[in-house]
């Protein structure tokens, strides 16, 4: 069976930092894709950034960047230049190839950001 | 961007009794939608998957009988908590994706279920 796996509970930042937040995951699949989303106090889910297995460049978007190592798998996110809206709850997330509803969901990790 | 409501937002049952919950894609049609809990501080699972006109997919441990899902319409899906306990206080989260299955995920903002 998949598993997705945060070690980090709580991480602190201070604003304009750079923070990482580690994810690793379990799985035999060879297609499959994975996410990190936010949750804010709102409770709303808010898609970060998504990697596909197989593509091997990390995947950006604006100052949210991946470190995807498929043979160690893991998947980091690197939050740079770290802003007060940035403090959320944050979830990594699996899914085989060609069902991207069925995600499997890390512990989450609060991120806090310190002004 | 796609946009998934999820109604009502906050609701308070008495034990016993049932409550719905909905779950609509306001700009597009969505074939597929999913349904996942929360509880407090921690992770999301998976439910069940709702699928237009046929029935649902529950995943293992989830009480069909309990757990009601129509999906009666392309914009449309409805959970029903069914004669609901303490135990099922919790935050219901539905979504549903543009696009083909390798599509990302757009989530509703959710319902906090609180049975007294």
């Amino acid at each position: 069976a998949q598993t997705v796996t945060q070690s980090q509970p709580e991480m602190s930042v201070q604003e304009a930092e750079t923070v990482t937040l580690s994810c690793t995951y379990d799985t035999s699949e060879s297609d499959y894709y994975l996410f990190w989303y936010k949750q804010p106090p709102s409770r709303q889910m808010i898609l970060v950034i998504r990697q596909e297995a197989y593509k091997q460049q990390n995947a950006t978007e604006n100052r949210f960047s991946v470190n995807f190592q498929k043979a160690a798998k893991s998947f980091s996110l690197k939050i740079s230049d770290s802003q007060l809206g940035d403090a959320a709850m944050y979830f990594c997330a699996y899914s085989a190839g060609g069902n991207t509803g069925k995600l499997i969901f890390g512990q989450g990790t609060t991120l806090q950001v310190k002004p | 961007g796609a946009v998934v409501s999820q109604h009502p937002s906050r609701v308070i049952c008495k034990s016993g009794t049932s409550v719905k919950i909905e779950c609509r894609s306001l700009d597009f049609q969505a074939t597929t939608m999913f349904w996942y809990r929360q509880f407090p501080k921690q992770s999301l699972m998976l439910m069940a998957t709702s699928n237009e006109g046929s029935k649902a997919t529950y995943e293992q441990g989830v009480e069909k009988d309990k757990f009601l899902i129509n999906h009666a319409s392309l914009t449309l899906s409805t959970l029903t908590v069914t004669s609901a306990h303490p135990e099922d206080s919790s935050f219901y989260i539905c979504s549903a994706r543009v696009g083909p299955g390798n599509s990302p995920l757009h989530f509703g903002n959710g319902t906090r279920l609180t049975v007294t």
